[in-house]
């Protein structure tokens, strides 16, 4: 298993620009999460989804949309970038049901820059 | 909301010695998980340890274990025989039983660093 793979690893883009994040999961997990990091904090929670067609905000979704088509798959979608998302951006998948125990398994990140 | 507070930005100890990152946190549920990423320079989230909060014993995973004080919501991380590898940030964080379909809750992180 791949385990949860994101692509690209670096982007610089320019204000105003749009791009997608991608993000990928083998192991039929049916939660995902985009999380992003500033420097010198934690974690912080965008978008998530609990399966292919359902999404929901999480603690800082502005400027960013999500889709599920299907299992796998769970792209972030930056429009208009500015210079306050620059950041690194985590996703990560969970099993779900009666034996979850909220282990999340995170991809490598995806460092973004706006300038 | 739940809240997770990480009171030391730095920890600093010798290599083969013993040190122990402390973490609150704040929450009105009575069944939860609590964990322990370390995330090296590379960026890579990497799963510590981890804590069911209905169970009284502390986690132990080799040279990492926890102390799990559950009415002080207390969650601290003790690291024994310190090695150049455990050099890291490390990130306390909270997770709602259940399937945790909300996210996990992070605490700033703790810097650690193992002095040769």
């Amino acid at each position: 298993n791949a385990g949860v793979t994101q692509t690209p690893k670096f982007r610089i883009l320019k204000i105003g620009q749009s791009m997608t994040l991608q993000c990928a999961q083998d192991m039929n997990h049916n939660y995902m999460y985009w999380y992003r990091q500033d420097p010198g904090m934690g974690l912080k929670l965008i978008y998530y989804s609990v399966g292919a067609g359902i999404t929901d905000k999480g603690e800082v979704p502005n400027g960013y949309n999500v889709s599920r088509s299907t299992t796998e798959d769970f792209p972030l979608r930056l429009e208009l970038a500015a210079p306050s998302q620059t950041s690194v951006y985590f996703c990560a998948s969970e099993t779900s049901g009666g034996f979850s125990s909220n282990e999340q398994f995170f991809g490598p990140g995806t460092r973004l820059t706006v300038l | 909301a739940q809240t997770v507070t990480q009171s030391q930005p730095e920890m600093s100890v010798q290599e083969a010695e013993t040190v122990t990152l402390s973490c609150t946190y704040d929450t009105s549920e009575s069944d939860y998980y609590l964990f322990w990423y370390k995330q090296p320079p590379s960026r890579q989230m990497i799963l510590v340890i981890r804590q069911e909060a209905y169970k009284q014993q502390n986690a132990t995973e080799n040279r990492f274990s926890v102390n799990f004080q559950k009415a002080a919501k207390s969650f601290s991380l003790k690291i024994s025989d310190s090695q150049l590898g455990d050099a890291a940030m490390y990130f306390c964080a909270y997770g709602r039983t259940g399937g945790g379909a909300d996210g996990l809750t992070f605490g700033k992180g703790t810097h650690l660093i193992i002095q040769p």
